[in-house]
């Protein structure tokens, strides 16, 4: 079945500087999502990318979806400490969503 | 606005106990979803339900049953509890593939 992995699966950052976390799959995919999960918490989706080379953004966060839909990247620009949490892409296998295993983020103040 | 709503929020069974996690979402949604988060391992899928009166297995159902009781509620059964299965265990659901998932608060569930 699909695969889709992470890295890095832990980032620790001074706030201020920026994160990226990767995602790969083993097959092509239809479309991306990613989520992000508080201490505690439980996982929020944040966003989807459908599009073969997709950029989207949310304030300091960027997205891309890679040409070939097999690749993504979130990228976050002037880490705060309200960032800190894990940071999971999934990509949809059928009528499931298969998860990465997550990137963990620390901000140091 | 509740959501998906899961109970309980936290559980410890002994070796061999069975439990139900409940599950129920007010958001008319289609499909239903059983995850297990444990630590670097991210998110792994139990069993899902695509649409009422279906189920299916995940990556990791040996050990659990699930049951869809109508299209608000599905629930995940562990008829023998192993301490492999500690864990926190999170509903989710959705409108259908490719629409984002909604999660419930979670189960932390400890076996002994």
């Amino acid at each position: 079945g699909q695969q889709v992995m992470q890295i890095p699966q832990y980032q620790h950052v001074q706030e201020g500087e920026d994160f990226t976390t990767y995602c790969n799959s083993s097959t092509t995919l239809s479309n991306i999502q990613w989520y992000k999960q508080r201490p505690g918490g439980h996982p929020v989706f944040l966003i989807q990318l459908v599009k073969s080379g997709e950029v989207k953004k949310q304030k300091r966060l960027t997205f891309q979806f890679g040409e070939a839909k097999k690749n993504s990247s979130l990228h976050i620009t002037a880490t705060q400490t309200t960032d800190v949490g894990t940071y999971f892409c999934a990509g949809q296998d059928g009528n499931k969503l298969v998860f990465g295993a997550g990137t963990i983020l620390r901000v140091k103040s | 606005n509740a959501g998906v709503t899961q109970t309980p929020k936290f559980q410890v069974l002994k070796t061999g106990q069975s439990m139900t996690l409940q599950c129920a979402q007010d958001m008319n949604h289609n499909s239903m979803y059983w995850y297990r988060q444990d630590p670097g391992m991210g998110l792994r899928l139990i069993y899902y339900s695509a649409s009422e009166g279906t189920t299916d297995k995940g990556e990791v159902p040996n050990g659990y049953n699930v049951s869809r009781l109508n299209k608000r509620e599905f629930s995940l059964r562990l008829e023998s509890a192993a301490p492999s299965q500690t864990s926190v265990y999170f509903c989710a659901s959705n409108r259908g593939a490719d629409s984002p998932l909604h999660f419930g608060n979670g189960t932390r569930l400890t076996v002994t």
